[in-house]
């Protein structure tokens, strides 16, 4: 069974950093381009950033081009999203979201499994 | 970028009965190559996870029960319930991934009558 858990929302202030992980499980995480996926308060979903199964290619978001770095350890099937110089806008329930399979194109994609998400609110 | 929209923002339905959500593209999403459309449509009931309903604009993915259906191709695209049932209650977002980057429909909100 396909398990994506996101850890590493919080509370922080303008300006500041944060980390985001996703734990997968359940499939062989190294053949699958990863990505994030936000939705804002009362918002739409907003894709945010993909990386390729090898972790040799990213794709960004403009909105967050230059502020988040997505990365990934397939030896501990993990995905990651650095997030520095946080905005207010930023604020949003994270997701994590698995490429689905024969559906792709370079940064780009459908997304088969979600995480549950985890909050980030950037507030002073 | 492409820009997904959909229509109605909201509908509500009786139970039973058929629920239409439409989405239109700012570009065609068609892929001559292949003769594929680059369409995507997904299910988010609150408190869960975004859930994969079709792709390619109409192929249903495993497990996603036959009432759900999708159509179109180029811009238009239309999802549709056929017999709305109370699990269906949620909001459903299409989405191109047909260049980067991968955008989403504004979201159409389904609820009973």
């Amino acid at each position: 069974e396909v398990q994506l858990l996101e850890s590493g929302g919080d509370l922080v202030q303008p300006g500041g950093s944060l980390r985001l992980s996703c734990a997968a499980s359940g499939f062989t995480f190294s053949s699958y381009a990863m990505s994030w996926v936000r939705q804002a308060p009362g918002k739409g979903l907003e894709w945010v950033s993909t990386i390729s199964g090898s972790g040799d290619s990213t794709y960004y978001a403009d909105s967050v081009k230059g502020r988040f770095t997505i990365s990934r350890d397939n030896s501990e099937n993990t995905l990651y999203l650095q997030m520095n110089s946080l905005r207010a806008e930023d604020t949003a329930v994270y997701y994590c979201a698995k490429g689905a399979p024969g559906i792709a194109v370079a940064g780009s994609g459908a997304f088969d499994y979600w995480g549950q998400g985890t909050l980030v609110t950037v507030s002073s | 970028d492409i820009v997904m929209t959909q229509s109605p923002d909201s509908l509500a339905v009786s139970l039973g009965e058929r629920a239409t959500i439409n989405c239109r593209s700012s570009q065609s999403v068609l892929y001559s190559s292949n003769n594929k459309n680059y369409l995507a449509w997904y299910q988010h009931k609150p408190g869960q996870p975004p859930q994969l309903l079709i792709y390619w604009a109409s192929t249903r993915e495993s497990g996603v029960p036959d009432r759900f259906s999708g159509s179109g191709s180029g811009t238009d695209f239309t999802l549709t319930i056929s017999s709305l049932q109370a699990e269906d209650v949620a909001v459903y977002y299409c989405q191109q991934y047909y260049s980067t980057p991968p955008t989403f429909g504004g979201g159409t909100k389904v609820e009973i009558k």
